[in-house]
């Protein structure tokens, strides 16, 4: 069975444009999150979607920050405009009970 | 509110018995967790325990809970150089199983 996956590895953007990082939950995961790590400290909660509804948004930072879950499988989650700050690890999280979480490899992002 | 710490550093010899240590704050958590990230790779979960025990043992992972002290703690039995990764700690913290609050992580070095 796929585990959770992340496209892409890596992405390098200049402040102010807008970047989109795509997850890939396990098949039949009704539950996503979306993490992040920024500089090396520890990892915070985004947000959690039960298929397509966002149950749980309290760790979005702004509203430069913009995910989705059309159609309740893969997700979305949009930076625009991006700022230095926003550089980090963004990781993706899928759980069909949710005391399970299994990761994706993560989307490093770099802002200059 | 939530908070998770972990020393940032442990080093062990091959063969030796490595201890990871995490204290938390939320006495509400119903489930801690350690994660194992290894170079280039996301985040797997190691294992679980429930609030409600004191330990839990899998092969050559051992988990202690004390829940006095809000302190948890993974023991590795002979440890090998595979183990070399970064540890986090986690807990479901107040708001159920929706979000995972983790550490800064520790990172393991085991030298041969």
């Amino acid at each position: 069975e796929a585990g959770v996956t992340q496209f892409p590895s890596h992405s390098v953007i200049e402040k102010g444009q807008t970047v989109t990082l795509r997850c890939d939950p396990i098949s039949g995961h009704d539950n996503l999150y979306w993490y992040r790590r920024v500089m090396g400290k520890e990892i915070k909660f985004l947000l959690h979607f039960v298929k397509e509804s966002k149950q749980d948004e309290s760790g979005m930072p702004n509203n430069r920050f913009l995910a989705e879950r059309t159609g309740g499988t893969y997700s979305t989650l949009k930076v625009q405009p991006a700022e230095l700050e926003d550089s980090g690890v963004y990781f993706c999280a899928s759980s069909l009970i949710r005391n399970e979480q299994f990761f994706g490899p993560g989307t490093r992002l770099t802002v200059l | 509110g939530e908070d998770v710490e972990q020393s940032l550093f442990l080093s062990v010899r091959e063969g030796d018995s490595s201890v990871i240590n995490c204290t938390y704050t939320d006495s509400s958590s119903t489930y801690l967790y350690w994660y194992k990230q290894e170079p280039g790779a996301g985040l797997q979960l190691l294992t679980y325990i429930f609030s409600n025990m004191d330990m839990k043992q899998d092969q050559r992972l051992t988990v202690l809970l004390n829940k006095k002290d809000k302190h948890l703690s993974l023991r590795i039995a002979d440890t090998q150089t595979g183990d070399s990764a970064i540890y986090f700690c986690a807990e479901t913290g107040n708001t159920g199983f929706q979000k995972l609050v983790f550490g800064t992580g520790t990172r393991l070095l085991v030298s041969p």
